[in-house]
């Protein structure tokens, strides 16, 4: 399979303890996004990166939430002391990323958090 | 106000009948993309454009970038194109995210 993976599929945990989902983006692509998605409504962007670098952070990124792409291959995205606000579905898509135009978005299947 | 606007919220059809999915948006925008989401989070892009029409099979996408509109029309559907059809907006500010709609669940009836 050559799409996007994300992992875990779904994660239950309970208030105040730290969670970490990981998105493997198509291999050749340099742009990886994060979004969150609640139910009835569309997604939400939370941030981006152009290989390794970070370059676009949403207000909605707390500083309880942290994203890395450490070798500018797959990404993590790290929640600190959950919230019950905190469940949502949460997305990483991949696009080429070879040119400043708009692009054609990959998305995996998303880790849907559940925070007791 | 949401930046995305997107209606019907649900539309309900009979096998055959045509359909159409309007989204209106309130920024100037360099593309607009149709998605369609399946139950379970799955997210596939329909289209991408930025000016006038484009067809993929049963499904026309259409943008008028003057009125900042655009729709999505199915043709003769199919209980298979029952899902969550969802606009999106890259803003022309150069940032690369996507703004978008809250979807529009169809669901199409044998």
């Amino acid at each position: 399979d050559t799409g996007v993976s994300q992992n875990p599929r779904h994660k239950i945990t309970k208030r105040g303890q730290n969670v970490t989902f990981r998105c493997d983006p198509i291999s050749e692509h340099n742009r990886l996004y994060w979004y969150r998605q609640t139910l009835g409504q569309g997604p939400e962007f939370l941030t981006y990166f152009q290989n390794e670098a970070q370059l676009e952070k949403s207000r909605l990124l707390s500083d309880r939430f942290s994203a890395e792409r450490p070798k500018g291959s797959f990404s993590t995205l790290e929640i600190q002391r959950t919230e019950q606000g905190d469940s949502a579905m949460y997305l990483c898509a991949s696009s080429l990323g070879q040119t400043r135009a708009a692009e054609k978005l990959f998305f995996g299947s998303g880790t849907q958090l559940s925070v007791l | 106000k949401n930046e995305v606007e997107q209606s019907p919220q649900n539309l309900t059809a009979q096998e055959g009948e045509f359909i159409t999915i309007n989204c209106s948006y309130s920024v100037g925008i360099s593309a607009l993309h149709w998605l369609q989401q399946h139950p379970g989070g799955g997210i596939v892009s329909l289209f991408m454009l930025s000016s006038g029409k484009k067809k993929h099979g049963r499904l026309i996408a259409t943008i008028n970038i003057q009125e900042k509109h655009s729709s999505l029309h199915i043709t003769a559907s199919h209980p298979r194109d029952s899902a969550v059809y969802i606009c999106a907006v890259k803003e022309n500010t150069g940032f690369q995210k996507l703004v978008f709609g809250t979807g529009t669940r169809l669901l199409v009836s044998p």
